[in-house]
């Protein structure tokens, strides 16, 4: 199994809002990554797990949360966020960090109203 | 984190023809990959080539790779419809972190 995956796959949610964004992988990999990709735009790193600890926060406002309650799974927890927080946000894993290949999950397509 | 530049950021072209993007980065690297993204997709790794290795090829991919010059390319031949996309190249080190990419195009 190579895949990596991503629930749900289209998110709408009012600003007072609370959900989260769930991604899994069970390729092993010890890596874990979240990025958040705007139109036309390369995809932004936003945070790092490495063994289910958060080793890189890229400067992301306190509205998101990150949560790796395991080595196969990944969360991102959303509140009180913004129209221009809407975007896709991308899952990815690799057996390390600083690893070779990374693989990506398909994305969720968030809408903030 | 390291990062690469492609260039050119957008690039048109006929099925048939020949496409090459180039990569450019700043430190030292270990190795460095080749992503595709189709709109609104995820990425997909193409392909990787390590700092010793000056060429690769996949299939109708060929990537070189100028240590001394800090640069890549990325050459897609026999061009299809199917390869319109966008492509980024990401150096090792702590993360994957991406340069701006190359927008193609390839027109029927």
């Amino acid at each position: 199994d190579t895949e990596v995956t991503q629930t749900p796959k289209h998110l709408v949610m009012g600003m007072t809002n609370k959900k989260s964004l769930k991604c899994e992988q069970h390729m092993g990999h010890r890596a874990m990554y979240w990025y958040k990709q705007k139109a036309k735009k390369p995809p932004e790193l936003m945070f790092v797990y490495s063994y289910e600890k958060l080793s890189i926060n890229e400067s992301v406002p306190s509205r998101f949360s990150p949560e790796c309650p395991n080595s196969s799974l990944l969360n991102l927890h959303l509140h009180a966020l913004q129209p221009e927080d809407s975007a896709l946000y991308l899952c990815a894993s690799s057996p390390k960090t600083g690893g070779t290949e990374a693989f990506f999950g398909q994305g969720t397509r968030l809408t903030v109203v | 984190s390291q990062q690469g530049e492609e260039d050119p950021q957008a690039l048109s072209i006929q099925e048939g023809e020949n496409a090459t993007m180039n990569c450019s980065y700043k430190t030292s690297i270990n190795n460095l990959q080749w992503y595709r993204q189709n709109s609104g997709r995820g990425l997909v790794h193409l392909i990787l080539i390590r700092s010793n290795e000056r060429e690769k090829h996949s299939g109708r991919l060929r990537v070189t790779l100028d240590t001394s010059k800090k640069s890549s390319s990325l050459l897609i031949t026999a061009s299809r419809a199917a390869d319109t996309a966008s492509y980024f190249c990401a150096t090792d080190g702590q993360n994957f972190v991406f340069g701006p990419g190359t927008r193609l195009s390839v027109l029927p």
